[in-house]
């Protein structure tokens, strides 16, 4: 098990472009989940999927974020345009259907506006 | 609404010594889950332990365990035996046993553990 997969590991970028960034959960999960983590706010539910379907994505902050899950195995999540407020460490994380496991993080993307 | 507050931005322990870090939550609910996580510098977020509100008994892992008190929601995690592996951001969480909509991981603050030599 090669556990949950996110890439890029970090990610520099100037304001304005577009930033995409990809996971690849556990085989096997129903849940995918992507948090943006921040001093200020700590760790914050950005949208979570199940079966590949978005179940709630009240925590997007704002338009200029979408996020996907094409199959079981891919999402990404896309910041269009990007800011220096967005900069973040950014968590991909599954789990499976049953709801007394934890979840399963992926190790993040830091992601730096400029 | 469901909330998790850890009160110790920071704690200290010697090597070797025993720490408690403490997580209060807020629910209506009487069945869910908590989780503590640990966030080393490396950022992956590694699951310590996992409680089930249903079960009386606390939970442990090897030097890790947990004193689960359900009338006065609190969630405190006990380290033995400290190492210096130990150091790192503690996260306590807390998770509502029912899918769909409601199947959401709710984190604390974090509380940031020294452990010196």
């Amino acid at each position: 098990d090669a556990g949950v997969i996110q890439s890029p590991r970090h990610e520099v970028t100037e304001m304005g472009q577009e930033v995409t960034l990809r996971c690849k959960p556990i085989s096997g999960h129903d849940y995918l989940f992507w948090y943006r983590q921040t001093m200020m706010r700590g760790l914050e539910l950005l949208i979570y999927f199940n079966n590949n379907v978005p179940i709630d994505d009240s925590g997007m902050p704002e338009d200029r974020f979408s996020a996907k899950m094409p199959n079981a195995s891919f999402s990404t999540l896309k910041i269009q345009p990007s800011e220096p407020r967005d900069s973040a460490v950014y968590f991909c994380a599954s789990s499976r259907d049953r709801v007394n496991y934890g979840y399963t993080f992926g190790s993040g993307t830091r992601l730096t506006v400029v | 609404a469901q909330t998790v507050t850890q009160s110790q931005p920071e704690m200290s322990v010697q090597e070797a010594e025993t720490v408690t870090l403490s997580c209060t939550y807020d629910t209506s609910e009487s069945d869910y889950y908590l989780f503590w996580y640990k966030q080393p510098p490396s950022r992956q977020m590694i699951l310590v332990i996992r409680q089930e509100a249903y079960k009386q008994q606390n939970a442990t892992e090897n030097r890790f365990s947990v004193n689960f008190q359900k009338a006065a929601k609190s969630f405190s995690l006990k380290i033995s035996d400290s190492q210096l592996g130990d150091a790192a951001m503690y996260f306590c969480a807390y998770r509502i046993p029912y899918g769909g909509a409601t199947n959401k991981l709710i984190f604390g603050t974090g509380t940031l553990l020294a452990v010196q030599p």
